[in-house]
């Protein structure tokens, strides 16, 4: 199994353009979301899935989408990049969305000049 | 609202000596807190984890203590060890998602 898998590993962006974080997982797992990380200020949710179909929003989801219309799948879009999103983002998945382990991603770090 | 705190945000020890990270919730309805540990560049990863229904929970040298009445939560680390250096987050299910403390970044000093 690769578990979950992220791409890019890293992306420079100008202010104003758009791109699509991958993530992908093989463990047929429910709950997937993405989170931002930014120094002392931990891991905030983005969005997240419970499942094929539906999304939901987090924490911080201004300027960020997200679908899931597979099990494996839950790209998060950036519709015009601003300096504010340069953070570390992870994907993460579970069996279950209230409790069991997350399942991290690598992480993209992504810097918006 | 959803909110953890976690201190202290810094924390030194001596390799050998003990290491406490403590962290509240506001939600009583919540019933599982995982702990996580991320080394420098690296994603996080399960170190430990308790139920609502258990009020510790040990694993080798890691311990995991919780007082629901409290709302609070705390990680303790015993005989540290270089490889423990690394940066610790306490996390508190909210329903659907999960809510993480700010980070606490340890360092054992050798």
């Amino acid at each position: 199994n690769a578990g979950v898998t992220q791409t890019p590993k890293f992306q420079v962006l100008k202010t104003g353009q758009s791109m699509t974080l991958q993530c992908a997982q093989d463990m047929n797992h429910e709950y997937m979301s993405w989170y931002r990380q930014d120094p002392g200020m931990g891991l905030r949710l983005i969005h997240y899935s419970v499942g094929a179909g539906i999304t939901d929003q987090g924490e911080v989801p201004n300027g960020y989408n997200v679908s899931r219309s597979t099990t494996e799948d839950f790209p998060l879009r950036l519709l015009s990049a601003a300096p504010s999103q340069t953070s570390v983002y992870f994907c993460a998945s579970s069996y279950r969305a209230d409790t069991g382990e997350l399942f991290f991603g690598e992480g993209s770090r992504l810097t918006v000049l | 609202g959803e909110n953890v705190e976690q201190h202290p945000s810094t924390l030194s020890v001596q390799e050998g000596d003990s290491a406490v990270i403590k962290c509240t919730y506001s939600d009583s309805a919540s019933n599982y807190f995982p702990w996580y540990k991320q080394e420098l560049g690296k994603r996080p990863q399960l170190i430990i984890d308790i139920r609502s229904n258990v009020g510790e929970k040990k694993d080798q040298r890691i311990a995991v203590t919780l007082n629901k009445t409290a709302k609070h939560f705390s990680l303790h680390i015993t005989e540290t060890q270089p490889e423990d250096s690394a940066v610790y987050f306490c996390a508190a299910d909210y329903g659907q998602n999960f809510v993480f403390g700010p980070g606490t970044r340890l360092s054992v000093l050798p």
